[in-house]
């Protein structure tokens, strides 16, 4: 089983501002994660799949890169509606892993 | 667009079954893949079961044998049949459906969630 570790735990970013997660893979999933979004109380949200192509509806201030082991989703300027917990999934290999998380919290 | 509804959570007692139904509106699931993923309280996400458009079907090692996913067509409906339920199987169970990319899948369509607990 792949298993994905996405740091920080926690970021503190004030409104407007640029966010930088990370997420890792123990091994490599190639170009295959994708990237979710969790409002407390909600279900997640899908961002970005193929590590890059974003899903259908979402806004171009949300990008990712990122290939082998190592990814990022960035959020080029942060609005009220973003602060929420990121999830990463590989897509990869049997079973489909997520990560733990990284809550983007108001600075 | 779409929507997911499921239903059938609950407090159950371990070694107990439950039955979750994921009833889907604007669109087929016969013609999609779907799964359910749950989140414990406070965790991170999970991947449980997929049944794919063509009937077959996968489950995560921790539920291989005591889960069943399944649909009916005439209902537009998923369910999750749960057996022999432990207390680390008290989650909210998400209905998702899941596409499939270049390599892989994804969950591009979540309904709300339904919490089972599991406890005596």
């Amino acid at each position: 089983e792949i298993v994905m570790t996405q740091s920080p735990a926690t970021l503190s970013v004030s409104p407007g501002e640029r966010a930088t997660l990370s997420c890792r893979a123990s091994q490599s999933v190639s170009s295959n994660l994708a990237w979710y979004q969790q409002k407390p109380g909600q279900a997640p949200r899908l961002l970005i799949y193929g590590a890059s192509t974003r899903a259908t509806g979402i806004p171009a201030r949300f990008s990712g890169s990122g290939s082998g082991t190592e990814f990022t989703l960035t959020i080029s300027s942060l609005q009220s509606e973003d602060f929420a917990v990121y999830y990463c999934q590989q897509h990869n290999n049997w079973p489909l892993t997520f990560g733990g998380g990284t809550k983007v919290e108001i600075k | 667009e779409g929507q997911l509804v499921e239903t059938g959570g609950g407090l159950i007692q371990p070694g107990g079954s439950l039955r979750l139904s994921c009833a889907a509106s604007g669109f087929t699931v016969s013609s999609n893949y779907m799964s359910w993923v749950r989140q414990a309280p406070g965790k991170g996400l999970e991947w449980v079961s997929l049944i794919y458009s063509g009937g077959s079907t996968y489950y995560a090692d921790s539920v291989k044998g005591r889960f069943t996913i399944s649909r009916d067509n005439s209902k537009n409906t998923v369910y999750l049949q749960m057996n022999s339920l432990r207390a680390e199987d008290t989650a909210v169970y998400y209905c998702a459906r899941t596409i499939a990319i270049i390599i892989g899948n994804a969950f591009d369509m979540w309904g709300q969630g339904t919490m089972v607990t599991v406890s005596s």
